[in-house]
């Protein structure tokens, strides 16, 4: 089954703390990106990848980092995290850039 | 830099009412526009999408969005809704000869009275 696969699903922890949000996609696809999304605001691009070892900055890309070793994964990390990214993050890939995205079932970061 | 307006926040219809979201996005270029739809408690899915031709593109659900490229308008419409469509709608534009970046607009949340 063609699928975005998330993990952790929920997380609390603690601001300063180091965490690893994983995502892993099936189908080959080249580009993947992160998303937060804040009510009100809708979904805003963290960052995103055209393909492997290319990345390039969303909207919001302050304090996260992100890596694209290999083609199916891209994990979103926060070094040193703060209240303000307590959010839902969704991560996503395509094809190419300007298809329409596939979409993991999210993450939702508490961080205290 | 590419933007996208949706300006009704929160829109709240009986069912077999007609539906029109209003989705504008500002870039002066070629774009590739979607509607996303996403459920209570579930992830995003692709309601349509537009990128050449017709400017009026039929969707999944009985949905349809008509491109109107001198109001840099793509309005989501449904001749009638139904309580399985209460969700939040998001529109999203993605320009050809731009940064590789989806933006999103706000969303609007639809709620459908039975």
């Amino acid at each position: 089954e063609a699928q975005v696969t998330q993990n952790p699903r929920y997380l609390i922890t603690v601001t300063g703390k180091k965490l690893t949000v994983t995502c892993s996609q099936n189908m080959n696809h080249e580009y993947m990106s992160w998303y937060r999304q804040d009510p009100g605001l809708g979904l805003r691009q963290i960052y995103y990848s055209m393909n492997v070892e290319v990345t390039d900055k969303g909207d919001v890309p302050e304090g996260y980092k992100v890596s694209r070793k290999e083609k199916r994964n891209f994990p979103l990390i926060l070094e040193s995290p703060s209240p303000n990214q307590t959010s839902l993050y969704f991560c996503a890939s395509s094809p190419t850039f300007n298809q329409p995205q596939h979409f993991g079932d999210g993450t939702r970061l508490s961080i205290l | 830099a590419q933007s996208v307006s949706q300006h009704n926040h929160h829109v709240i219809l009986s069912e077999a009412a007609s539906l029109e979201l209003g989705c504008n996005y500002s870039y002066g270029g070629t774009v590739n526009l979607f509607w996303y739809v996403q459920y209570p408690g579930q992830h995003l899915q692709l309601l349509l999408k537009y990128f050449s031709g017709d400017p009026l593109v039929k969707g999944i659900k009985g949905f349809e969005a008509e491109f109107i490229k001198s109001k840099f308008s793509f309005n989501l419409r449904k001749p009638s809704v139904q309580w399985s469509d209460t969700a939040e709608y998001f529109c999203a534009v993605n320009a050809r000869g731009g940064r590789r970046a989806l933006t999103f607009g706000s969303g609007t949340r639809l709620q459908v009275q039975p």
